[in-house]
């Protein structure tokens, strides 16, 4: 158990419904990251939370959301899902803006 | 744009024997490296890092060398074991700015064979 806790392991929804990943960083971690692996691809950085606050966007969709909440827990909202959305949904987290990320099991989501 | 390539998407050795996993980047503006490992259904989990101003880092069985001219770097892992058995990402990062985002290579499948 790394100390990061993703929420649910597997997800399978239709085109066009929306979803929401959650992500339970290490005890007193600070940042939280999103990545997405698709197939055959490597981890994609989507965007990064540092106490709340929205740092840094990588490869993320409009369709895509995410926010850190005040108990530092962590949701990516993905809406108007498409079939290439299809991927593992990853979450690491760092005590501050450091390398030292922990990822946490990731989410499966399956479009149909 | 791949900015970080492992152009090997597997690589099988013995058990005992040299495991090198190969990563090559086109950004010249990365300055720290890390590999992770990663098991099927888990996360992936830190192994070892090394940052631009040194050539190479040695962490027990596992060594990264830097070669910065060339622009490519490789993790050795020595004697390979069967529990190395699993898919390596190397990964890059560019100093500065207020996150830490990694670019991850797509991965290499190692399999240390009994």
């Amino acid at each position: 158990d790394s100390g990061v806790t993703q929420t649910p392991k597997h997800l399978i929804t239709a085109t066009g419904q929306r979803v929401t990943l959650r992500c339970s960083p290490r005890s007193g971690d600070l940042s939280v990251y999103w990545y997405q692996q698709s197939l055959d691809q490597g981890l994609q950085f989507l965007i990064h939370y540092y106490n709340g606050e929205e740092r840094a966007k990588g490869n993320i969709l409009e369709r895509f959301s995410a926010q850190q909440f005040p108990d530092l827990h962590s949701e990516l909202n993905l809406s108007s899902l498409e079939l290439g959305d299809s991927a593992l949904y990853f979450c690491a987290s760092s005590q501050g803006q450091s390398y030292g990320y922990t990822f946490g099991s990731g989410t499966r989501l399956t479009v149909v | 744009d791949q900015q970080v390539k492992q152009n090997s998407p597997s690589l099988s050795v013995q058990e005992g024997r040299i495991s090198i996993l190969n990563c090559d980047y086109t950004n010249s503006m990365f300055d720290y490296f890390l590999w992770y490992k990663k098991y099927p259904a888990e996360g992936p989990t830190f192994l070892i890092s090394i940052s631009s101003i040194k050539d190479k880092n040695e962490d027990g069985r596992f060594t990264v060398f830097l070669n910065k001219s060339a622009k490519h770097l490789s993790l050795h892992i020595v004697p390979s074991q069967p529990g190395d058995s699993a898919v390596y990402f190397c990964a890059a990062s560019v100093r500065g700015g207020s996150a830490r985002q990694l670019t991850f290579g797509s991965g290499t499948q190692l399999i240390v064979l009994p």
